[in-house]
């Protein structure tokens, strides 16, 4: 059975960071792009930012250029979201998932991120 | 960036209802466009991808039809498990984008 456990949300102030994490199980990470996206309670859900399956290949969407970082370890089955100058606008719900063909075939169960003093 | 527009963003319907979402794109998606399903406080669920093509277990029930700008997606008889919030996202081009939602309500 596939799984996605995010961990790492917090509440953090603005201008800090946070790494979050999502262990995968039931595939073999390797195989597959995969995803972190969000949503902000009452808000449409977002794409933040995709990898590839050896990580050489990374996309972002504009409001979080050049601040988050996806990344991945394969032979820990971990995929990862460093998110650093955060903004009180980053907060909300983030969920890794995995992507088949450019869609989010499987979802974690997310994990929350509250930027605020 | 290219913009999901859905309609309505509220619809009420009963059980039995044939239920009609439309989804919009600001320019052409070809057939890159999949529809989630997501109840309170869940996980959303791929339902169709490629415009059209219902994903492993959803019900058939559920079709989606369109191509290029315009999409929908519809419910033949609703249920009551289908009381939910539905999304399109397009995925031809980065950023993908979503649609700002269509709740499903009694």
């Amino acid at each position: 059975e596939v799984q996605l456990v995010e961990s790492g949300g917090a509440l953090v102030q603005p201008g800090g960071s946070l790494r979050l994490s999502c262990g995968a199980s039931g595939f073999s990470l390797s195989t597959y792009w995969m995803s972190w996206l969000r949503q902000a309670p009452g808000k449409r859900l977002e794409w933040v930012a995709t990898i590839n399956q050896d990580g050489t290949e990374k996309y972002y969407v504009d409001s979080v250029e050049g601040r988050f970082a996806i990344s991945r370890d394969n032979a820990k089955n971990s995929l990862y979201l460093q998110m650093n100058s955060l903004r009180a606008e980053d907060s909300a719900v983030y969920y890794c998932a995995r992507d088949r063909s450019g869609v989010e075939e499987y979802w974690g169960q997310g994990t929350l991120v509250t930027v605020s003093s | 960036d290219i913009q999901m527009t859905q309609s309505p963003s509220t619809l009420s319907a009963s059980v039995g209802d044939r239920v009609t979402i439309t989804c919009r794109a600001s320019e052409s998606v070809s057939n890159a466009l999949a529809w989630y399903q997501q109840k309170p406080g869940k996980v959303p669920k791929l339902l169709i991808y490629k415009a059209t093509t219902l994903e492993t277990g959803v019900p058939s029930r559920f079709s989606g039809s369109g191509s290029g700008s315009e999409f929908t997606l519809t419910i033949s008889s609703l249920q009551p498990d289908d009381f939910a919030t539905y999304s399109c996202q397009q995925h031809i081009r980065y950023p993908r984008t979503f649609g700002q939602g269509t709740k499903v309500e009694i």
